[in-house]
């Protein structure tokens, strides 16, 4: 499968622990995007990778999450010190790059649950 | 700064009758726009998108989409739905200059027997 991969795929953590995710973008990908999605709303953006760098951050996100991309693979989201408004799926999704047609491909995203 | 807005949250409708699920955009920079489909614990897929030319674009399993510049508008239509069809339904717009993507608070349609 050359699809993009999330793990792990949930998560239940007690509040104030530590969690990371990561994503495997289809490979050809330049982009890699983060997004959130709580029940009953649409993907809200946080973050998002040219290669290695990270292009721009939500206002949404606060100092507690921290986004990596260092070889310009794969990706880790992590959320340190969780609260329960932390809950949700978080989704990656990668896209071409070249030719910036915005065809986003997403992953079947991480289910966070803070206890 | 830009914004989606799609005007039904919820949409039940019968097997085999015609839907629509709309989308109204709005945006001061040159977009892209997109319907995504999400089945239940799954992630997003991609519809059908419209990046330039004829305004009425077609997806997969039957869906279509109609761009009104106008009316900035970009509404989703199929003229015989399945139950398989049900799903969530997102509209996106993608800022060509910021390169990412705005969507939706998203619609259920319900397809029942």
């Amino acid at each position: 499968d050359t699809g993009v991969s999330q793990n792990p795929r949930h998560k239940i953590t007690k509040r104030g622990q530590n969690v990371t995710f990561r994503c495997d973008p289809i490979s050809e990908h330049n982009r890699l995007y983060w997004y959130r999605q709580t029940l009953g709303q649409g993907p809200e953006f946080l973050t998002y990778f040219q290669n290695e760098a990270q292009l721009e951050k939500s206002r949404l996100l606060s100092d507690r999450f921290s986004a990596e991309r260092p070889k310009g693979s794969f990706s880790t989201l992590e959320i340190q010190r969780t609260e329960q408004g932390d809950s949700a799926m978080y989704l990656c999704a990668s896209e071409l790059g070249q030719g910036n047609t915005g065809e986003l491909f997403f992953g079947e995203g991480s289910r966070l649950t803070v206890l | 700064a830009q914004s989606v807005t799609q005007l039904d949250s919820q949409v039940p409708v019968f097997e085999e009758a015609p839907v629509e699920l709309r989308c109204n955009y709005s945006s001061s920079v040159s977009v892209y726009l997109f319907w995504y489909v999400q089945y239940p614990n799954q992630g997003l897929q991609l519809l059908l998108k419209y990046l330039s030319g004829s305004t009425l674009v077609k997806g997969i399993n039957g869906f279509e989409a109609e761009f009104n510049k106008s009316q900035t508008s970009f509404h989703l239509r199929k003229p015989s739905v399945h139950i398989s069809d049900t799903a969530e339904y997102f509209c996106a717009v993608w800022n060509t200059n910021a390169g990412k993507s705005t969507f939706g608070d998203g619609t259920t349609l319900t397809v029942k027997p």
